[in-house]
């Protein structure tokens, strides 16, 4: 079946420092991937996605590549800012008939100290 | 806002009871996804309509029901609940539109606390 693996956290970093959050997945076929945000007390919301191989999917200063030789969609971002404490979600769709639903990691908190 | 609507934001009820849960899609979206969220199971898919039919089914207990009406709304019903069935449930849409991206939109979710 599908899975999706996130790299363990939680993870602290100082404000403007880089970020890298890894993921990787297991799918048959050729999967849409998103990352999702969880602000605390919020809903999940849809940060960046890429539906096939080589797309960068990017918003607000966040960056995935899909690889589809690495099976991984590693998020990044290059200074981050205390507001981007969060938990982050990876997560696959794929288009398996008529069933998109959602596959997604286990989630990783990141907190950005001032 | 996403444009998903859940009610209630909260709910706290005993073990054995019944619940229901409300979803309203955003406006044009035809798809309603169920997820549950706990901290041993992570973000799990419980089930999905479309235009008021059953499309897919996840991890849904056989205690746990769920329904599309006419208007495109959606009912998660959970009955004989037990304290392991405390958790954040979240309802998501996506639209045709979307259906080739696969992108769907959370609701801000239900906190069900079962004592």
């Amino acid at each position: 079946g599908n899975s999706v693996t996130q790299m363990e956290g939680p993870v602290t970093l100082s404000e403007e420092a880089f970020l890298t959050i890894n993921c990787t997945y297991t799918a048959t076929g050729y999967p849409s991937l998103f990352w999702y945000v969880q602000y605390p007390g919020e809903g999940l919301q849809l940060l960046l996605k890429a539906t096939k191989a080589d797309d960068k999917g990017s918003n607000k200063g966040f960056e995935a590549t899909y690889r589809k030789e690495t099976t991984s969609f590693h998020l990044e971002k290059g200074s981050v800012q205390v507001s981007d404490s969060a938990v982050y979600f990876c997560a696959l769709s794929d288009h398996t008939g008529a069933n998109s639903k959602l596959t997604f990691g286990k989630g990783i908190t990141l907190s950005v100290r001032p | 806002d996403s444009g998903v609507t859940q009610t209630p934001k909260h709910l706290i009820t005993a073990t054995g009871q019944r619940v229901t849960l409300r979803c309203s899609p955003r406006s044009g979206d035809l798809s309603v996804y169920w997820y549950q969220q706990s901290l041993d199971q992570g973000l799990q898919f419980l089930i999905q309509y479309y235009n008021g039919e059953e499309r897919a089914k996840g991890n849904i207990l056989e205690r746990f029901s769920a329904q599309q009406f006419p208007d495109l709304h959606s009912e998660l019903n959970l009955s004989s609940l037990e304290l392991g069935d405390s958790a954040l449930y979240f309802c998501a849409s996506s639209s045709p539109r979307t259906e080739t991206t696969y992108e769907q939109y959370f609701g801000p979710g239900t906190r069900l606390t079962v004592t």
